[in-house]
Parts: structure tokens; sequence; C-alpha cells
């Protein structure tokens, strides 16, 4: 079944503690980005990987990490997690090559940074 | 990114259809209009897109406004499994980064 997933769901944890979050997508897909969900704000881009070892900052990087060694993984990583970083991450990937406008999401990620 | 006007919510009993309209008057030539919808718990899920012309696939039906200020989703037959925000998203058409700006959306309540 064609999929993104995101690793772990859920996660508590203290201001400090480094952390990462996995995505990983099975369509072989060059795009990935990942995105965060507050109330009264919507979605918004953290970073965006347009292929293997290209990443670049979206709207609200500050904080975060990424890393695209391989194709299929994307990961999410807060060297220094802060109570602000408290939310709904999704990430998100889309075929490049074969002319598809669809964005596919993963079931998303609930931090919460004590 | 032109931006978009949805209603924040709306009410459609089940089995009937459902129009969500979708307000972007400054809309450019080369935008693209996109629909997603979130249900409950879950990431946003890709529903249709088109540019000019009206779009139908097995989700729903797009139907875009000859001057392209506006355009309408249509559930034809709304389902339970249909409650979700609905979110009409514009994007240009280039070659850099495919990011979706998402509104507020409109949250779709199914009526049994």
């Amino acid at each position: 079944e064609a999929q993104v997933t995101q690793n772990p769901r859920y996660l508590i944890t203290v201001t400090g503690k480094k952390l990462t979050v996995t995505c990983s997508q099975n369509m072989n897909h060059e795009y990935m980005s990942w995105y965060r969900q507050d109330p009264g704000l919507g979605l918004r881009q953290i970073y965006y990987s347009m292929n293997v070892e290209v990443t670049d900052k979206g709207d609200v990087p500050e904080g975060y990490k990424v890393s695209r060694k391989e194709k299929r993984n994307f990961p999410l990583i807060l060297e220094s997690p802060s109570p602000n970083q408290t939310s709904l991450y999704f990430c998100a990937s889309r075929d490049l090559a074969g002319g598809s406008n669809e964005q596919f999401f993963g079931p998303g990620t609930r931090l919460t940074v004590l | 990114d032109a931006k978009t006007t949805q209603p924040n919510s709306m009410e459609s009993n089940e089995e009937e259809p459902v129009h969500l309209p979708c307000n972007h008057s400054t809309i450019s030539g080369t935008d693209y209009i996109h629909w997603y919808r979130q249900l409950p718990s879950q990431g946003p899920e890709y529903v249709i897109h088109g540019l000019t012309s009206n779009v139908n696939n097995r989700m729903a039906s797009l139907a875009i406004a000859e001057d392209r200020k506006s355009s309408t989703l249509i559930l034809h037959r709304a389902t339970l499994r249909d409650a979700a925000v609905y979110y009409c998203i514009l994007r240009w058409a280039n070659f850099g980064n495919e990011k979706l700006t998402f509104g507020t959306g409109t949250r779709l309540t199914i009526i049994p």
C-alpha cells in the first residue's frame, strides 16, 4: 500500500531533550516536506526537500533540522525542544517526475514538550 | 500566495449533494485550484484540483467559474465519512517548493 508513515505517533518529552521524528514514504517520491499544525494557524511548512541531499527552509524552520540521506526518509530533528514546539506534525511527499499534483500526508505526530 | 475565502462551517444531510464554495478573487493565471480535506485525527488528503475546466474524479467534482474568481467542490452524495475540514488552496505551477498554504477551511458536518 502506498503510504507515508511517521513515528512516533505520540510523544511527550521535556525541554532540551533531543528528539527525532521519522518520516518514510514507499512511493519513490522526490519531494518531501514537514508541516506543523496549530489551532487557528493552520498548517505551516517547516522544511522541504526536492530530492536526496537537497533541503531548504519553509516558513517556520527555527528550532528544527532535517536531513535527506535516502530518498524514502526525511527525519525531523529537534535538537533542543521547547514548549512552543508542542504541536501536531505532518510529513508529506509528492511525485515530481510523474506529473501528479497529489501530495500524500502521513498520519501525524502529536508532540508535547513540557 | 493568493488568498482564498471559505465559510467556516457547513452542514448537510447524509446522502444529499454538498456544494462547498471557495472565493479566490486575486487568483493569477498560473494558479491551480486544489482541494484537500482532513478527516478527524488524520493527515490532509488530496481531493481534486483544476486550472480552468471543471474536473471530475471518483471522490468529487470541481466547478470553476469562468472568470476563475471562485470555485465549488461538489460531493455528489455525502456520507458520514465525508465529515471533515475541507481546504481550498491555490498553488502556482512552478518547479520549486511544492508548499501548500492551508487556510482555516470549511468544517463540514454530515447529519444522519
